[in-house]
């Protein structure tokens, strides 16, 4: 099956900068890369999203890039704010199997 | 996109005991998905629900521990059965985001928080 690995666990940045999270997967089937952003006491909320015929979709100060060759994706938050500070996790899917990476605890630092 | 009432929001429950975690859909869905989420890690499917047959469970979880019910298209219970301190966890449940079709992402509930002591 699908195997996701999400990096880094935990990220710290200034309120300003960037953060970045980077994932890969092991199934080159993997056709569609959501990011979930999950608030303490929150259900994951869908962020962005990308799908394989892709390279880059933006939304704002949030992006998301796709390396099918090297099966890996990332997220850039630009301009982060400290309503930024949550959980990140990224997944991807091939139909309804979603596999979800370990997530990331991003805190912006006022 | 479908929005998902979820609740209990939270629980504290007696190991031994069982708890009946509920969700409601504002429209119809053809799947519904149950997750488990342990302290600080990542999303773990338990099992998949269709209307009108039986659900699909993951490798790991079984129908007498974990029997999901799905009676029509908004509705699915997950009870969590006979709880151990193990069970500890957040359930949430989730439908794909457009409804009937999948391939676009996930909503889930707000999550249903279990403490089992």
């Amino acid at each position: 099956g699908e195997n996701v690995e999400q990096h880094p666990s935990t990220l710290s940045v200034q309120e300003g900068d960037s953060a970045v999270i980077k994932c890969t997967y092991s199934d080159s089937a993997s056709n569609y890369f959501p990011w979930y952003k999950q608030e303490l006491g929150k259900g994951p909320q869908l962020i962005i999203d990308i799908r394989s015929n892709v390279g880059e979709k933006k939304d704002q100060r949030i992006a998301v890039t796709l390396n099918k060759t090297a099966k890996h994706f990332s997220l850039h938050i630009t301009e982060t704010q400290p309503e930024d500070s949550a959980v990140y996790f990224c997944a991807a899917s091939m139909g309804n199997q979603f596999y979800f990476g370990t997530g990331t605890s991003l805190t912006v630092i006022p | 996109s479908a929005v998902i009432s979820q609740k209990p929001s939270r629980d504290i429950c007696q190991r031994g005991t069982s708890l009946t975690i509920q969700c409601q859909v504002d429209s119809q869905v053809t799947m519904m998905f149950w997750y488990r989420q342990q302290p600080g890690q990542s999303l773990t499917l338990i099992a998949t629900a269709n209307q009108g047959s039986e659900a699909t469970y993951e490798s790991g979880f079984v129908i007498d521990k974990f029997p999901i019910s799905r009676p029509n298209l908004t509705f699915s219970t997950l009870t969590v059965s006979n709880m151990s301190p193990e069970d500890s966890s957040i359930y949430l449940c989730s439908t794909p985001r457009t409804g009937l079709t999948s391939g676009s992402g996930y909503t889930f509930g707000s999550g249903t928080r279990l403490t089992v002591v």
